[in-house]
């Protein structure tokens, strides 16, 4: 089993719609958790980190299970701008810190 | 944000050469640098932590002679790909952490290899 799965994509939507990004992680002992964008032959770029509260920042809001051991990310009024591929990425502190990368969903918004 | 930089941002060689990434981190130290690769429609996957001053800690499948890792100072860690074949091919990422685990990793543009 992976260690950070996601929804296999890709999403193709319209402008204005909602979307959401669902993902899973296997490790308990997980303790930080991140949505990235990575656009086509770029690097990744953070979106937003995940808090047991949720977090929203604008559009797109977080929300964390540690019980169910879930992540997701709600994409509101989407925008051509957000096609990109996102990725759910879990830092692993008890091994040394690094970051495991989900395989990544594909949103793509279409006019 | 910090800033992380790596050159070349894209190299073409021959099989059986060798190439060198160099990945900087241009305004803060870094203590830890991370080497990635990632396949066409593929995630990222690490490759090697390196802690400045120490040998890298390798992923299981990745082989360290093959792949070179040196972090001789705290702004800088090299990766060398050596007698690269075409399977090679690939986006070599880094990133760069600071003193401590909860740090954020920045990373570098990613640099584009392509052995023929």
């Amino acid at each position: 089993r992976k260690e950070v799965e996601q929804d296999p994509g890709p999403f193709n939507v319209p402008e204005g719609a909602t979307v959401a990004f669902n993902c899973t992680y296997s490790n308990s002992a997980s303790q930080s958790f991140f949505w990235y964008r990575q656009d086509c032959r770029k690097e990744p770029k953070l979106l937003m980190s995940v808090y047991s509260s949720g977090n929203e920042d604008g559009r797109f809001t977080a929300q964390l299970n540690r019980a169910s051991q879930y992540i997701s990310l709600l994409i509101r009024d989407s925008k051509l701008s957000d096609s990109a591929t996102y990725l759910c990425v879990v830092n692993i502190y008890n091994q040394g810190g690094k970051l495991i990368f989900g395989q990544g969903t594909e949103l793509s918004v279409k006019p | 944000g910090a800033v992380v930089s790596q050159h070349p941002s894209w190299v073409i060689c021959k099989s059986g050469t060798s190439v060198k990434i160099e990945c900087r981190s241009l305004d803060f130290q870094a203590t830890t640098m991370f080497w990635y690769r990632q396949f066409p429609k593929q995630s990222l996957m690490l490759m090697a932590t390196s802690n400045e001053g120490s040998k890298a800690t390798y992923e299981q499948g990745v082989e360290k002679d093959k792949f070179l890792i040196n972090h001789a100072s705290l702004t800088l860690s090299t990766l060398t790909v050596t007698s690269a074949h075409p399977e090679d091919s690939s986006f070599y990422i880094c990133s760069a952490r600071g003193q401590g685990l909860t740090d954020t990793q920045y990373f570098g543009p990613g640099t584009r290899l392509t052995v023929l």
